[in-house]
């Protein structure tokens, strides 16, 4: 299984909702990425978990929250959000950070749309 | 800084002839480089990597793509298109002491009959 599979794939929501983006991966991958991406454009980097523990934080606004339950795990909670928050969120894993020679595996997406 | 440039927006070619994808890196230390591509509305998919070793790296779907330490440059190549290779193009690299993965600015590929 080389999959990572992420739901749901598309999401409309309003600016007060509360949602959760979900991402799973049975590689027995140890390290998942989640990273925002608008039409045309490369995909930013938003957070890194290593072994379930946050190593990384671009300096996201906390109306996005992440949180890895356990190693297969990765979600992302979404509040307030703001209509530039619009756009395709993916999730991503591979065996370990720091290794720079380790290609990372990407889900299909979640397609986000905040009206 | 390390960086990863993609210096083509788009890159037209027709059915059955050779395409190349350019990329350029500026990164510390061994470079690890990497191709992904990405079809509308889907996720990225990789296609191939160099490590180390031969400068010529086979990938997935035909594609293949060749090292060249002196002018800093990984270029994807295919030696015959077809009209589903259309699609958006990334090179990539890790930086930050391995822990991102930086992203060229894309290359939309687009094969014509």
């Amino acid at each position: 299984d080389t999959e990572v599979t992420q739901t749901p794939k598309h999401l409309v929501m309003g600016m007060t909702n509360k949602k959760s983006l979900k991402c799973e991966q049975h590689m027995g991958h140890r390290a998942m990425y989640w990273y925002k991406q608008k039409a045309k454009k490369p995909p930013e980097l938003m957070f890194v978990y290593s072994y379930e523990k946050l190593s990384i934080n671009e300096s996201v606004p906390s109306r996005f929250s992440p949180e890895c339950p356990n190693s297969s795990l990765l979600n992302l909670h979404l509040h307030a959000l703001q209509p530039e928050d619009s756009a395709l969120y993916l999730c991503a894993s591979r065996p370990t950070t720091g290794a720079r020679n380790t290609e990372a595996f990407f889900g299909q997406g979640t397609r986000l749309t905040v009206v | 800084a390390q960086s990863v440039a993609q210096p083509e927006d788009q890159v037209n070619v027709a059915e059955g002839n050779p395409l190349t994808v350019k990329c350029t890196y500026s990164v510390s230390g061994n470079p690890y480089l990497f191709w992904y591509v990405q079809y509308p509305n889907r996720g990225l998919q990789f296609l191939l990597k160099y490590i180390t070793g031969d400068n010529l790296v086979k990938g997935s779907y035909g594609f293949e793509a060749e090292f060249n330490k002196s002018q800093t440059s990984f270029h994807l190549k295919k030696p015959s298109a077809l009209v589903s290779d259309s699609a958006l193009y990334f090179c990539a690299a890790y930086t930050g002491g391995g822990n991102k993965l930086t992203f060229g600015t894309g290359t939309q590929l687009k094969v014509e009959l």
